[in-house]
């Protein structure tokens, strides 16, 4: 069975601190996909990432990176330099390789960040 | 270059009422998606279609719940006889299909939000 944890419920942090979210994934699937999605107040999903199982090298995105490690099947999200902009839900996903296959969700990181 | 909108944005109805919410995905996308999410929780998968055939909807949470993608464009979802469970953000999702091998990427809507009393 296909599962997402993210173990961490809420962080708050004060601006221009790096936080990280945490995001452990089960499938039994050898190919399969993940996602980072940020979701503000305002309710959209906002798509951040999409990292396929065969590609292990890290990203960065400005100020955005992510770890992805199979060894221990995690797929931690960094904020570096937080900004007050980036308080939002976050939500780390999982689906397999075929296409039109449910996204499967954990329950989200809410990151507030103050000035 | 317009995302995905949903409309209501909010509805408020009454406990045995029935309620439909209209998704416009991407143009062009040949994808739609449907999920539920309730507070304190991720999106859950419902429903989706390639162009107008649903090809999967033994996730629709009850027979009250149905979906449909006419002419492949826009998608209706409807909740027969609503329930107070069934208050909850409803997301609609839309992709692009390149490679039956590859999972494309979901683009979300802004969701409508049900309340039902």
């Amino acid at each position: 069975a296909q599962k997402v944890t993210q173990a961490q419920t809420e962080i708050s942090v004060v601006e221009k601190e790096d936080v990280t979210l945490d995001c452990v994934y089960e499938t039994r699937d050898t190919t399969y996909y993940l996602f980072w999605y940020k979701q503000p107040p305002s309710g959209e999903l906002v798509f951040l990432i999409r990292r396929n199982s065969f590609d292990e090298q890290n990203e960065i995105s400005g100020r955005y990176s992510w770890n992805f490690q199979k060894s221990t099947s995690s797929f931690n999200f960094t904020i570096t330099a937080s900004q007050v902009v980036d308080s939002a839900v976050y939500f780390c996903a999982l689906s397999e390789a075929q296409a039109g296959t449910a996204l499967i969700f954990g329950k989200g990181t809410t990151l507030s960040v103050s000035s | 270059d317009t995302g995905v909108s949903q409309d209501p944005r909010h509805k408020i109805t009454k406990r045995g009422q029935n309620v439909t919410f209209r998704c416009d995905p991407i143009s062009e996308h040949n994808r739609l998606y449907w999920y539920r999410q309730t507070l304190g929780q991720g999106p859950e998968f419902l429903t989706y279609f390639q162009n107008e055939a649903q090809l999967e909807k033994s996730r629709l949470l009850s027979d009250r719940f149905s979906a449909e993608r006419p002419k492949g464009s826009f998608s209706t979802l409807e909740i027969q006889r609503t329930e107070q469970g069934d208050s909850a953000m409803y997301l609609c999702a839309s992709s692009f299909l390149v490679d039956r091998a590859l999972q494309e990427t979901q683009y979300f809507g802004p969701g409508t939000r049900l309340l039902v009393l």
